[in-house]
């Protein structure tokens, strides 16, 4: 069946420096969520999207980061000037319902 | 939001059953629960979902109480494949239920 694609698998970036995202949600799948997940397992909640719309943003520090989900295009996550404390796992998640389905994940290193 | 609580970790043996409960006190009318699977260096793994009283499917049984203040996974006959992560999920899509975090999860370890 087909899954969620998430690139790159891996990324390294110096503090203050950019880091973009990509997303591929499941092709039908009307929501995108993105998610952080830091070293004790807890997932935050970012951002989600409802088609290219956005669904609702309230777990965004929106003065740094951005999200898009453009048609025929990977959803996008991209970070402004990136601080240590982003480093994370970042996931992304697609659902035509109430049941996500969740891609690899992105690590993102900042040094 | 309806906030969950689970234990932080279980251990367990190969082909015993093994529960797992979830407290959601605060459950909105319209939430679903659901229960995830994270091995490490993967994204959670959906494994089952309910409304109420009892789900069952090829993996496991969901059991949730009149009152759909807890719920209880059950995974029949362990095996050490099964040692993860798991998450309790509530909410909605439609009432924005998905920014409820997911929680530290329960980390199970299956013994030989």
């Amino acid at each position: 069946g087909e899954e969620v694609a998430q690139t790159p698998k891996h990324l390294v970036r110096g503090e203050g420096q950019k880091a973009k995202l990509y997303c591929a949600p499941i092709k039908g799948h009307s929501y995108v969520f993105w998610y952080q997940q830091v070293l004790k397992n807890e997932f935050k909640f970012l951002i989600s999207f409802q088609n290219e719309n956005v669904f609702d943003e309230t777990g965004m520090p929106k003065e740094r980061f951005s999200a898009k989900c453009l048609p025929n295009s990977p959803c996008s996550l991209e970070i402004q000037a990136t601080k240590l404390e982003d480093s994370a796992v970042y996931f992304c998640a697609s659902s035509p319902n109430n049941e996500q389905f969740f891609g690899p994940g992105t690590r993102l290193t900042v040094l | 939001l309806a906030k969950t609580t689970q234990p932080i970790s279980m251990d367990s043996y190969e082909g015993q059953e093994v529960n797992i409960t979830c407290s959601h006190n605060n459950i909105a009318t319209n939430d679903y629960i659901t229960w995830y699977q994270q091995f490490p260096s993967q994204g959670p793994r959906f494994i089952i979902q309910g409304y109420k009283t009892k789900v069952t499917n090829e993996v496991a049984s969901l059991f949730i109480p009149a009152d759909r203040k807890s719920s209880t996974l059950s995974l029949p006959r362990v095996s050490l494949s099964d040692t993860a992560v798991y998450y309790c999920l509530v909410g909605d899509i439609g009432t924005g239920g998905f920014k409820t975090i997911f929680g530290a999860g329960t980390r199970l370890f299956v013994k030989a």
